[in-house]
């Protein structure tokens, strides 16, 4: 059984720039949902993608987008970064619309941007 | 809004002493509960979790029970290992199946 892996781990983009981030659901997972955690902080929510629908939300502006694929893997874009997107951008899949319904999210380990 | 509140750490322990992580949350309705860990160089992992009042969660020889009128859910074990060390989650699920996370806890236990 493959498990969550996200790209890319590590890297660094300059203010006003867009990224890309990109996560594989593991295998028989058709949800996966986006999280931002700040140095010393919990993980924020950022947005849930069931069947390449969003289906939930969190408190992130709109240059937050996202995409779910047929085979249910993802991305994150972030546009016009700023200094504060400096973050661990954590992607989580799990089975069913209701994600998080039973909380059992399986992680990747997450892709560290660094904005300059 | 809801929220989890988690005792700051770190908490340095040595082997085979007991732990106590307190975790309380704000939270509209009855929220489950759960527990993640993160250990050094991965990602994070489910540890035990509560869908009601008076649930006792347990893994790994860690507990938590949901305790809806003090609104806490501490997690516990009686005997901590050097591979316990790790940094520890509280978290909630909203009704819209969000979790809502606290800041994290590093737990260092020492030989």
């Amino acid at each position: 059984e493959t498990g969550v892996t996200q790209s890319p781990t590590h890297l660094i983009k300059t203010r006003g720039q867009q990224v890309t981030l990109r996560c594989s659901s593991q295998s028989g997972h058709n949800t996966v949902s986006w999280y931002q955690q700040a140095l010393g902080q919990g993980p924020q929510f950022i947005f849930q993608y069931y069947r390449e629908e969003e289906n939930g939300r969190g408190n992130f502006p709109p240059r937050f987008s996202g995409l779910q694929f047929p085979n249910y893997s993802s991305e994150l874009n972030v546009n016009a970064l700023e200094l504060d997107d400096s973050a661990l951008y954590l992607c989580a899949s799990s089975f069913g619309g209701q994600a998080g319904r039973t909380g059992e999210l399986f992680f990747g380990e997450g892709s560290r941007l660094t904005v300059l | 809004g809801d929220s989890v509140t988690q005792m700051e750490g770190p908490v340095t322990l040595s082997e085979e002493a007991f732990l106590t992580i307190n975790c309380t949350y704000t939270a509209t309705g009855y929220p489950s509960l759960f527990w993640y860990v993160q250990y050094p160089g991965e990602g994070l992992q489910l540890l035990l979790k509560a869908t009601k009042a008076d649930d006792k969660g347990s893994n790994k020889g860690f507990e938590a029970t949901y305790r809806k009128e003090t609104t806490s859910f501490h997690l516990e074990k009686g005997s901590v290992q050097v591979s316990d060390s790790a940094v520890y989650f509280c978290a909630l699920r909203r009704s819209n199946y969000q979790l809502i996370w606290g800041a994290g806890t590093k737990l260092i236990i020492k030989p």
